[in-house]
């Protein structure tokens, strides 16, 4: 299994602004994921994040929008950019183990925009 | 394209009742399908991987099943407790696509009554 600890838990932004989020993972991995869950909706992948390249986003998400960097093996980042009331979500960093692909979830960071 | 659908949305249970959560998918191909937990505004908790050559596995009260071919999955818990309340998710993995593209469902809020 993995540990993951995310920063911050929370926040509330004012529209127009970005937030950093950041994620920590307690061992080496290939591939961080970011993950985005609006209210009362499922989960939806946002971008997957590899070391030493850039990153790979989903349909309808774009780096402008969503600028990840991805420094080393356990550690990423997730801004949201220039954010509207749309944006308020649970964003969420997951890992997934090599040997059966069991996907570990770090605590997320609420995200309100006003 | 593959869609997750979970049934009930909720569901409220006297303590110490056996309960059945179930989740559908549309397409059989998938590497494998995990169950997770959520607790309110919190991140997700791993609680039962199955791979697709499997039938079920079990984790203390919980048992979760696999029927690959009906595209569906059960999660049965038993003797539940007021500590069992919370939003379970379903996820598929799909063979192909990016490694962390799981698609999720929706959930289903269980609230076990002391």
């Amino acid at each position: 299994s993995a540990v993951i600890s995310q920063k911050p838990s929370r926040d509330i932004c004012q529209r127009g602004t970005s937030l950093t989020i950041q994620c920590q993972v307690d061992s080496q991995v290939t591939m961080m994921f970011w993950y985005r869950q609006q209210p009362g909706q499922s989960l939806t992948l946002i971008a997957t994040a590899n070391q030493g390249s850039e990153a790979t986003y989903e349909s309808g998400f774009v780096i402008d929008k969503f600028p990840i960097s991805r420094p080393n093996l356990t550690f990423s980042t997730l801004t949201v950019s220039n954010m509207s009331p749309e944006d308020s979500s649970i964003y969420l960093c997951s890992v997934a183990g090599t040997a059966t692909y069991e996907q570990y979830f770090g605590p997320g960071t609420r995200l309100t925009v006003t | 394209k593959q869609e997750v659908t979970q049934i009930p949305a909720a569901l409220s249970v006297p303590e110490g009742e056996n309960l059945v959560l179930n989740c559908s998918f549309t397409d059989s191909a998938i590497y494998n399908l995990q169950w997770f937990r959520q607790d309110p505004g919190k991140g997700l908790t791993s609680l039962l991987l199955i791979q697709s050559s499997q039938r079920e596995q079990t984790s203390g009260r919980l048992n979760a099943s696999l029927d690959k071919s009906s595209g569906r999955s059960t999660l049965y818990i038993a003797a539940s407790q007021p500590g069992d309340s919370a939003t379970y998710l379903c996820a598929v993995r799909p063979y192909g696509g990016s490694q962390g593209n799981l698609i999720f469902g929706k959930g289903t809020k269980l609230s076990v009554k002391p």
